[in-house]
């Protein structure tokens, strides 16, 4: 059962561009939502945050939208630069009931062309 | 000082022999934690340690044996591994298992022959 789910395994944009990465959740339990970043051969590197009290936490070029309702959440990259081509992980949290424990989305390999 | 250490970067073990995996910080954080990757796949809890003891295991097999000898380092004990072990295993770090992002180590890759 997979409770956090990124459904496009890849996506490519322009340099200067917009991108959007998609994710959805099951869990209603969820309560916390992060966004990870993972280069080959490191481990993930925490990006943005957002608490489910909020719909939309903005960090210089990164802003994460939540909407309950749908259960869905996004990260938008702007503008993006080559060097955001990495792997990017959804992972949420129901911290009342488990904590720091993360549940993880498949990750989306976004590549940024020149 | 924000980093997470992991050490082997890389081993390779056969199915009879007996391993360590080592995790450092010093971040002053109470909680630590193994993850383990699969190629394009997720990371996936296997145990969780709050204030060095062990507060989550999620079914790991007893080949896998983790220990915290202190606030700032984590093990994990491997013996008796399987060739469906090989992965990348992730150690992190949090301020507490309720407060705090995870912060990742590099991960150690394992190969069981």
């Amino acid at each position: 059962d997979q409770q956090v789910k990124q459904n496009s395994p890849s996506l490519s944009v322009q340099e200067g561009r917009i991108s959007i990465l998609n994710c959805d959740y099951t869990n209603s339990m969820f309560d916390y939502f992060l966004w990870y970043k993972k280069y080959p051969a490191e481990g993930p590197t925490f990006l943005i945050s957002i608490s489910s009290i909020k719909d939309k936490n903005e960090d210089g070029r990164f802003t994460v939208f939540l909407n309950k309702s749908a259960k869905h959440l996004s990260l938008h990259i702007v503008p993006s630069q080559p060097g955001d081509s990495a792997v990017y992980f959804c992972a949420a949290s129901a911290r009342e009931t488990s904590g720091s424990r993360l549940t993880f989305g498949e990750g989306t390999q976004l590549t940024v062309n020149p | 000082d924000t980093e997470v250490t992991q050490t082997p970067k890389h081993l390779v073990m056969g199915m009879t022999n007996k391993k360590s995996l080592k995790c450092e910080q010093h971040m002053g954080h109470r909680a630590m934690y193994w993850y383990k990757q699969k190629a394009k796949k997720p990371p996936e809890l296997m145990f969780v340690y709050s204030y060095e003891k062990l507060s989550i295991n999620e079914s790991v097999p007893s080949r896998f044996s983790p220990e915290c000898p202190n606030s700032s380092l984590l093990n994990l004990h491997l013996h008796a591994l399987q060739p469906e072990d090989s992965a990348l295993y992730l150690c992190a770090s949090s301020q507490g298992v309720l407060i705090g992002e995870l912060f990742f180590g590099e991960g150690s890759r394992l190969t069981v022959l």
